[in-house]
């Protein structure tokens, strides 16, 4: 089967680094995907991940070991702004999968 | 500005009704997406479709239907056979996938929909 897994809930504070982890079973894959989603609103992209590695936008990381079947999303410097629910998702064989999205709580 | 559009808003139908959601994009992106969201849970794949007059199912396509008649608009009708159709309805529209290709997907600002 196919399986996306990351946390429901984290909090942090305001000013500090918090990591989102993801691991994922997919029937291919081709590209893993971050978007942020705000209550209420429509996702927007973040990052893109398909060869192992780093990938660094501003104060956004996302990292992917595609041997572990394993993402990261690194937010660094949070802001309160940054209170919102993360989406992992996976672009398989035919179609992308999301997770379940994982909801930050920035504490001031 | 180029992007994609649902309307409306805000849908409240009775139960037993068809209603039908509207996507449009300006984007020139050949794929387009229906997700469903609930609450506390990730996005659903309703339908989806790379080419015009051509779609697919998704993994909860049972009760909706969706037609692809013009690149740009790709409307999903809810009917009255889907059990539970109270949800945030969103379109997307994307390139079609490519090997290496980082084809973001574009989302509308949704549609929330509620069966009284």
């Amino acid at each position: 089967g196919q399986n996306i897994d990351q946390p429901t809930e984290m909090t942090a504070t305001e000013g500090a680094i918090v990591q989102i982890n993801c691991t994922y079973q997919t029937s291919g894959f081709n590209g893993l995907f971050w978007y942020q989603q705000h209550a209420g609103e429509a996702p927007t992209f973040l990052s893109y991940n398909v060869l192992d590695g780093l990938e660094e936008k501003g104060r956004f990381s996302s990292f992917l070991s595609r041997s572990k079947g394993y993402s990261y999303l690194l937010l660094k410097e949070l802001q309160m702004k940054d209170s919102a629910s993360y989406l992992c998702a996976v672009r398989g064989d035919d179609k992308i999968i999301f997770g379940k999205g994982t909801r930050l709580h920035i504490l001031p | 500005d180029g992007g994609i559009t649902q309307s409306p808003k805000y849908l409240f139908r009775k139960e037993g009704q068809n209603v039908t959601l509207s996507c449009e994009q300006n984007l020139n992106h050949d794929a387009m997406y229906w997700y469903r969201q609930d609450p506390g849970q990730g996005l659903r794949l309703i339908y989806y479709s790379q080419i015009v007059n051509d779609f697919q199912k998704g993994d909860i396509a049972e009760g909706y239907s969706v037609s692809r008649e013009k690149k740009e608009s790709f409307p999903l009708t809810v009917t009255s056979a889907q059990k539970n159709p109270t949800a945030f309805y969103l379109c997307a529209s994307s390139i079609v996938p490519g090997p290496d290709m980082d084809n973001e997907q574009f989302f509308g600002p949704g549609t929330r929909l509620t069966v009284l």
